[in-house]
């Protein structure tokens, strides 16, 4: 019964260092959602699973961003030679389509700090 | 390009003042809208999700309503306890993102004591 985990809950780290964050979705949900959120911006959508592949990397601000899901379960978001403008909560939420309807449910984020 | 646009950006009520807080949305084909609250440092919790206009959904003090073009969440006699921001988002019909939510940036509630 647990909710959609995330880890760490928050990072900070170097300017062009690597940071990997972790998405731990309700069991049994198929599809699984990153979002970004920065100061006085929306959420922003980065990138959709569906199973472990990926129908819609739309959102993904560079090449720099990746991720991938494993055993249709968890998830990795990796951010490689970090940026300041990287600075930012970053969300995770899962869903399980159902009857017509498409819930997301979130994670609490993990807050990227880039120095 | 699906567009969320909320206001206002901050509300302050006193306890038990009813007030509404609006979204507009622009969208191809609206396949839902939903309302989610934030706390600080949480993510965004779901509150309501609505499909077709005319539509209503009832939580405690919270009622939101659904038109063409634009979602309203009442808010009934507010406690200090509904502080929060408030989040609307919409999902669209089509292309190969149908399932991807296009949030507005939020109103900011605050309830006085």
């Amino acid at each position: 019964g647990a909710g959609v985990s995330q880890s760490p809950s928050n990072k900070v780290t170097e300017k062009g260092k690597d940071v990997e964050l972790r998405c731990d979705p309700i069991s049994g949900h198929t599809a699984l959602y990153w979002y970004r959120q920065s100061l006085g911006q929306g959420l922003e959508f980065l990138i959709y699973f569906q199973g472990n592949s990926a129908p819609d990397k739309s959102g993904l601000p560079s090449d720099r961003f990746s991720a991938e899901r494993t055993g249709g379960s968890v998830s990795t978001l990796t951010i490689q030679r970090t940026q300041q403008e990287d600075s930012a909560v970053y969300l995770c939420a899962s869903s399980l389509y159902s009857g017509g309807k498409n819930i997301q449910y979130f994670g609490a984020g993990t807050r990227l700090s880039v120095l | 390009e699906d567009q969320v646009t909320q206001s206002p950006e901050a509300l302050r009520l006193q306890e038990g003042e009813s007030s509404s807080l609006n979204c507009s949305y622009t969208v191809s084909g609206l396949r839902g809208l939903f309302w989610y609250r934030q706390d600080p440092g949480k993510g965004p919790e779901f509150l309501f999700t609505l499909y077709s206009a005319g539509e209503e959904k009832e939580k405690e003090r919270l009622k939101a309503t659904l038109t063409k073009k634009e979602s309203f969440l009442h808010i009934t006699a507010p406690k200090p306890e509904d502080s929060a921001t408030y989040l609307c988002a919409v999902q669209a019909w089509g292309g190969g993102s149908n399932y991807k939510l296009t949030f507005g940036k939020g109103t900011l509630l605050t309830v006085n004591p």
